[in-house]
């Protein structure tokens, strides 16, 4: 049982709008932590895709966009691509736990 | 460019003990603080241990508590995680990432990750 909520999986056709959801508790994100994104293909490393809550890195598309209100968090993906696929993980720090704490991902699938 | 490169993976017997490394490039390794990640087949991310930029403090997850230690050389820019009484549930891609902005801050560089099977 991760200490961050995510639904297992989403789905979307080409060109369409998809939101993640990571919900967490007074430990966590309730606490004020912040919350980050991350995107793995199979096979490969997981990628930093939005940092303390909001801002994109260098080279991810303004297609993907997230928000943080209270214990809650979200990321959504906007003009779906084939190139989207993959697993997404929400992060955070938990301190009842004193440990970093990932959700436990959610399988991209574009139709 | 920041690299990455674990090596030290492979398949041990429940019991026994394995090294990972990490080789760092790119960027001032001793100014960063290091984690080690883990994945197990099929599985979600989950974190494992962190040490310092200096190496005088480190932290492990209650799962390798007493069995796994992390540790770094800066003057050869790398970490290491050395893994004792090794379980089977401790079979995992083994990532190392670099944590940015203060605690406890985020991962903005991973390696590509070593496998390590424990099994008889």
């Amino acid at each position: 049982q991760s200490v961050l909520t995510q639904p297992p999986s989403v789905s979307g056709a080409p060109g369409q709008r998809v939101t993640i959801s990571c919900t967490g508790s007074s430990s966590n994100l309730g606490a004020g932590y912040n919350v980050h994104w991350y995107q793995q293909v199979p096979g490969t490393a997981p990628k930093l895709l939005i940092y303390l809550n909001t801002n994109r890195p260098p080279g991810i598309p303004d297609r993907f966009s997230a928000s943080k209100s209270g214990a809650s968090a979200s990321l959504a993906i906007t003009g779906l691509q084939a190139e989207d696929e993959g697993d997404y993980y929400c992060q955070s720090y938990d301190t009842r736990l004193n440990v970093y704490v990932f959700g436990a991902g959610t399988k991209v699938t574009v139709l | 460019q920041v690299q990455l490169v674990e090596s030290g993976g492979g398949v041990v017997q429940p019991g026994r003990s394995l090294r990972l490394s990490c080789a760092a490039s790119g960027f001032p390794f001793s100014s960063y603080p290091m984690h080690w990640v883990r994945q197990a087949p099929g599985k979600g991310l989950e974190w494992v241990a962190v040490i310092s930029y200096d190496g005088s403090d480190d932290y492990n997850a209650a799962a390798v508590k007493g069995r796994f230690s992390v540790s770094r050389d800066n003057s050869k820019n790398s970490l290491y995680l050395q893994m004792n009484s090794l379980r089977p549930e401790d079979t995992a891609v083994y990532f190392c990432a670099r944590r940015f902005w203060q605690h406890p801050g985020y991962f903005d560089y991973w390696g590509q990750g070593t496998l390590v099977i424990v099994s008889s």
